[in-house]
């Protein structure tokens, strides 16, 4: 593993209320992405960012917000839940060197939107 | 929008076996195509990529097949044993960025 880690794992909430995952990393790696994975539709990428304080917007940025403030944290907030973004959330970290050019994916959160 | 169209969603094959995942793209801007692993409960994890200069790589019983003209490229397994049984995810990035686009998935169940 490339020491990625995600909080919550799991998470329960209503529509309406603002939530936010952490994904934090150990490698130093430089760049941080967060996809969405539901079935029929595989991994989308949500936002992804490319250095402290540098984001873009992925497939699917609508609903979403992120924050890097620190190399290791990369912050993924929903500002009004809704029932659409039930989903698992993935974390990955690419340090954009190397012929592999991999991407490490964290265990995920599983976030249920009532 | 950029698209990476992945077939078929669900393949069953008997251990020993050859599965074939497929994969094509709708756009030429990609410069780099890994292929994914994911186990139930587990983050994806890299099994396998290939650069558009290079028609065919492999990597023990896992091969990937790239036909650039026609924008598509595949993913052999060889010898499929019951281990092996997992959702498969092709990838491009997107030239110029460390930005990708995943395919849909195939769930791959070999039977023992």
């Amino acid at each position: 593993d490339a020491g990625i880690t995600q909080s919550p794992r799991h998470k329960v909430t209503e529509t309406g209320t603002p939530v936010t995952l952490r994904c934090h990393q150990t490698e130093n790696h430089r760049y941080m992405y967060w996809y969405r994975q539901d079935p029929g539709h595989g991994l989308r990428l949500i936002h992804y960012s490319y250095g402290v304080k540098d984001t873009d917007k992925g497939e699917v940025s609508d609903g979403y917000s992120v924050s890097r403030s620190k190399t290791e944290d990369f912050l993924l907030t929903l500002e009004s839940a809704t029932s659409s973004q039930t989903s698992v959330y993935f974390c990955a970290t690419n340090d954009g060197a190397g012929d592999l050019n991999e991407q490490f994916f964290g265990p995920g959160t599983r976030l249920t939107v009532l | 929008q950029q698209q990476v169209k992945q077939s078929p969603q669900s393949l069953i094959v008997q251990k020993g076996g050859i599965s074939i995942i497929n994969c094509a793209y709708e756009n030429t801007a990609f410069d780099y195509f890994p292929w994914y692993q994911q186990f139930p409960g587990k983050g994806p994890a890299l099994l396998i990529a290939i650069r558009p200069d290079v028609s065919e790589k492999k990597e023990g019983r896992f091969t990937i097949s790239f036909n650039k003209s026609a924008k598509q490229f595949s993913l052999h397994i060889m010898d499929s044993q019951p281990g092996d049984s997992a959702t498969y995810f092709c990838a491009a990035r997107i030239s110029g960025t460390y930005k990708y686009i995943f395919g849909t998935g195939t769930r791959l169940k070999v039977l023992a």
